[in-house]
């Protein structure tokens, strides 16, 4: 099973700066991973997938890099409603499709 | 407008059964494979279970493995999750989710559900 490990848990920031978000995998996942976006009360919704590729309608604000193990998910400048908890999911090696443990972007 | 509508969510002792089914518009749901995902509270989320578009292929996630049984009927565009053994740690809130590309088994999931809540307690 490939065990994803998001860091840090908790990104505590400014609205207008930048948030990077890292996710590291336990083996290769090559470039096939994906990003999601979680607010209180709301499911999941899909940012980014195959590392770098925009879901419909996300804002161009954030943008994914990275492939093999290590990933990165940037915000560019953290609007008031990108406050929330993000996830990342692999779809390489599966089943299982395996999740990373979310870091939560709260305000400074 | 993409709509997944889950339902049968509900309080059961350890050790009984439930089935969720989720009804599915706006789409050609034949030609999409499709999941359970659940999210137990305070958690993050929990792949549990694929279907293809044609049930040829079927995954389980080990943890509900020889316990559950996913299963679809186009005719009617829906899926279900057939759950039997429940346990204590079965609580969470169960998504139907679909997969971003139709006629692929890329799992990305770009559609969820708003989510059935299963509990599990005596």
């Amino acid at each position: 099973e490939v065990v994803l490990t998001q860091s840090p848990a908790t990104l505590s920031l400014s609205p207008g700066e930048r948030a990077t978000l890292s996710c590291r995998a336990s083996q290769s996942v090559s470039i096939y991973l994906a990003w999601y976006q979680q607010k209180p009360g709301q499911t999941p919704r899909l940012l980014i997938y195959d590392a770098s590729n925009r879901a419909t309608g996300i804002p161009a604000r954030f943008s994914g890099s990275g492939s093999g193990t290590d990933f990165t998910l940037t915000i560019s400048s953290l609007e008031p409603e990108d406050f929330a908890v993000y996830y990342c999911q692999q779809r390489y090696i599966w089943p299982p499709v395996t999740f990373g443990g979310g870091t939560k972007v709260e305000i400074k | 407008e993409v709509q997944l509508v889950e339902s049968g969510g509900g309080l059961v002792q350890p050790g009984g059964s439930l089935r969720l089914s989720c009804v599915a518009s706006g789409f050609t749901f034949s030609s999409y494979s499709m999941n359970w995902v659940r999210q137990a509270p305070g958690k993050g989320p929990e792949w549990v279970s694929y279907i293809s578009r044609t049930s040829s292929i079927i995954h389980y996630a080990d943890s509900v493995k020889g316990r559950f049984t996913i299963s679809r009927d186009n005719a009617k565009n829906s899926l279900y999750l057939q759950m039997n053994s429940l346990r204590d740690e079965d609580t969470a809130v169960f998504y139907c989710v679909r997969v971003l590309k139709q006629l692929t088994d890329e799992v990305h999931f770009d559609q969820w559900g708003q989510g059935t809540l299963v509990t599990v307690s005596s």
